[in-house]
């Protein structure tokens, strides 16, 4: 198994920006999760997707967000018109339905200036 | 929002040493995870247990699990420096995906 890739492992981007990261999940896991994790804070759910379906949202999704997984494979997550706020790291972690643990990729860390 | 709390929020101790690290929760679960991060890196899952199981080993790792309480323990025996790190239990209440809700981690560090 390789594990789960996130790209790109950093950014930095000015406020009003646009940011799109991927996750490349373990070949068959069909679930996909997406977590936010601010300095200091355990990981806080975001949104999942089984499959291409993505089946729910946090509140802490704002309408600035946007998640796809369009074949069921890899997931991008897009922010747009970024904020100093959205500063984190997002986590991806799969699994295989059924299964029950979670294995994460390393994350990307965003720094919005 | 995060799950619950886990304490102490920092640990430090000497290599070798035992390192106990408690987590609270608050709603029912079908498992709780924990899982080590090192700095600013992705998790890496440890152990995972059961609502019907009480505690669980695996290598060094002893966890242990009190539905009743709401409360779950892990002890690492014999550290080592490489166990520096922090440390999160997150719990998987079913329904919704499996998600998980983390708790806000501790702190640990061995020191030679």
């Amino acid at each position: 198994d390789t594990g789960v890739s996130q790209d790109p492992r950093h950014k930095i981007t000015k406020r009003g920006q646009n940011v799109t990261f991927r996750c490349d999940p373990i070949s068959e896991h069909n679930r996909l999760y997406w977590y936010r994790q601010t300095l200091g804070q355990g990981p806080e759910f975001l949104t999942y997707f089984q499959n291409e379906a993505q089946l729910e949202k946090s509140r802490l999704l704002s309408d600035r967000f946007s998640a796809e997984r369009p074949k069921g494979s890899f997931s991008t997550l897009e922010i747009q018109r970024t904020e100093q706020g959205d500063s984190a790291m997002y986590l991806c972690a799969s699994r295989r339905q059924g299964q029950e643990t979670q294995y994460f990729g390393p994350g990307t860390r965003l720094l919005v200036l | 929002s995060q799950q619950g709390e886990e304490d102490p929020q920092a640990l430090s101790i000497q290599e070798g040493e035992n390192a106990t690290m408690n987590c609270s929760y608050k709603t029912s679960i079908n498992n709780l995870q924990w899982y080590r991060q090192n700095s600013g890196r992705g998790l890496v899952h440890l152990i995972l247990i059961r609502s019907n199981e009480r505690e669980k080993h695996s290598g060094r790792l002893r966890v242990t699990l009190d539905t009743s309480k709401k409360s779950s323990s892990l002890l690492i025996t014999a550290s080592r420096a490489a166990d520096t790190a922090s440390y999160f239990c997150a719990t998987d209440a079913g329904g919704g995906g499996n998600k998980l809700t983390f708790g806000t981690g501790t702190q640990l560090k061995v020191e030679l």
